[in-house]
């Protein structure tokens, strides 16, 4: 089955700088691959996605990398404020209405 | 639109007893929904896949007599942990499909549980 590795584990930068966090899975029947921010005790929250058959995707200060050859897909914060603090988990699925297998999780501290 | 909710929001139960969870999606039908616990300070790890009307799919390790999962309609599965342990004490977490061909899935706001 899928198994998706993410990297670091723990990610401090000041207030401004950005961030990026590392994923690559296993299965490259996978094409989605979802970004989700958590707060502790509260549900994960959607921040952004991408499809396998684009490479990259921004929204504002948030940003997604693909690379399907290589297995590995990034998120990238610029600019990060304080409020991004929060654990940053990505995933990946191979077809619609299937699960998601989640990576290990990113904590990341913004300093001010 | 896309709310999915689940009640309880927090529970407390003693070893020995069992504890049901509701999942609804409250305005689209899922045909799928899924239920992940996560432990304090670790990811979500997936247990079980629900299909209205059919049986639970489990993932390997995860017992289906203990965790029993019931999709009786497009709108509610429950997850029913029998026989409750402390080390069953986790956040378990539902995410339903509303079967549009998207890929998004849409997460409850998660069961603390707790057993003493």
């Amino acid at each position: 089955g899928e198994n998706v590795e993410q990297h670091p584990s723990t990610l401090s930068v000041q207030e401004g700088d950005s961030a990026v966090i590392k994923c690559t899975y296993s299965d490259s029947a996978s094409n989605y691959f979802p970004w989700y921010k958590q707060e502790l005790g509260k549900r994960p929250q959607l921040i952004i996605d991408i499809r396998s058959n684009v490479g990259e995707k921004k929204d504002q200060r948030i940003a997604v990398t693909l690379n399907k050859t290589a297995k590995h897909f990034s998120l990238h914060i610029t600019e990060t404020q304080p409020e991004d603090s929060a654990v940053y988990f990505c995933a990946a699925s191979t077809l619609a209405g299937t699960a998601l297998i989640f990576g290990k999780g990113t904590t990341l501290s913004v300093s001010s | 639109g896309a709310v999915v909710s689940q009640h309880p929001s927090r529970v407390i139960c003693k070893s020995g007893t069992s504890v049901k969870i509701e999942c609804r999606s409250l305005d689209f039908q899922a045909t799928t929904m899924f239920w992940y616990r996560q432990f304090p300070k670790q990811s979500l790890m997936l247990m079980a896949t629900s299909n209205e009307g059919s049986k639970a799919t489990y993932e390997q390790g995860v017992e289906k007599d203990k965790f029993l999962i019931n999709h009786a309609s497009l709108t509610l599965s429950t997850l029913t942990v029998t026989s409750a342990h402390p080390e069953d004490s986790s956040f378990y977490i539902c995410s339903a499909d509303p079967g549009t061909g998207s890929y998004e899935q849409y997460f409850g706001p998660g069961t603390r549980l707790t057993v003493t």
